[in-house]
């Protein structure tokens, strides 16, 4: 079946640092992947949304990358602060709009 | 631009009761949304794909007879959840997919249902 892995463990990093997050999809093939932040107790916000043909796409501070060969997403967020922390999820979907959420990883940025 | 708005934010209910969960795209028109369930700590799971004007999908497991989904306009979704249980104390979220058939899901801030 289809599984989706996030970083498990949550991620702890001080402010101004990079923070990268990893996505590893299996037995999957699809056509786009989005990013999503979500806060306790709050729908997720879109972030970035990256399609299989594509192999970097960025936006502000955020940087997302796509390799349909390691089947692997990464996301970067650049000069974090402690307003990025957050929980972070990976969703990578096919044509028909289905989406199938990561675990999530939650992000924590020390001032 | 690209808000979807829950009704209610929160709700209490004794079991066997049934409680509609709304959902709503304000600022643009969604042919296609989404309902998903998210226990404490967990991913986002898929219950039910909703299309304008036609019966809903739901995903395996997903009891349609307990979970009545209704997507009467391009701006409205309903979830029912009828004689509700314990158990299917969660948070809800819905999404929604512009018409124009692009891939971003915009999520709603959730309801949280709890069955006493």
């Amino acid at each position: 079946s289809q599984k989706i892995e996030q970083n498990s463990e949550a991620l702890n990093i001080q402010e101004g640092k990079t923070a990268t997050l990893t996505c590893n999809y299996t037995n999957y093939s699809p056509a786009y992947l989005q990013w999503y932040r979500q806060d306790p107790g709050r729908g997720p916000v879109f972030l970035l949304l990256i399609r299989e043909n594509e192999k970097e796409k960025r936006k502000e501070r955020l940087k997302v990358t796509f390799d349909t060969t390691l089947k692997q997403s990464l996301f970067h967020i650049t000069a974090s602060q402690p307003a990025d922390s957050a929980t972070y999820l990976c969703a990578p979907g096919d044509q028909g709009g289905k989406l199938i959420f990561g675990q999530g990883t939650e992000l924590s940025v020390k001032p | 631009g690209a808000v979807v708005s829950q009704h209610p934010s929160w709700v209490i209910c004794k079991s066997g009761t049934s409680v509609k969960i709304e959902c709503r795209s304000l600022d643009f028109q969604a042919t296609t949304m989404f309902w998903y369930r998210q226990f404490p700590k967990q991913s986002l799971m898929l219950m039910a794909t909703s299309n304008e004007g036609s019966k809903a999908t739901y995903e395996q497991g997903v009891e349609k007879d307990k979970f009545l989904i209704n997507h009467a306009s391009l701006t409205l979704s309903t979830l029912t959840v009828t004689s509700a249980h314990p158990e299917d104390s969660s948070f809800y979220i819905c999404s929604a997919r512009d018409f124009r058939g692009r891939e971003t899901q915009y999520f709603g801030p959730g309801t949280r249902l709890l069955v006493l």
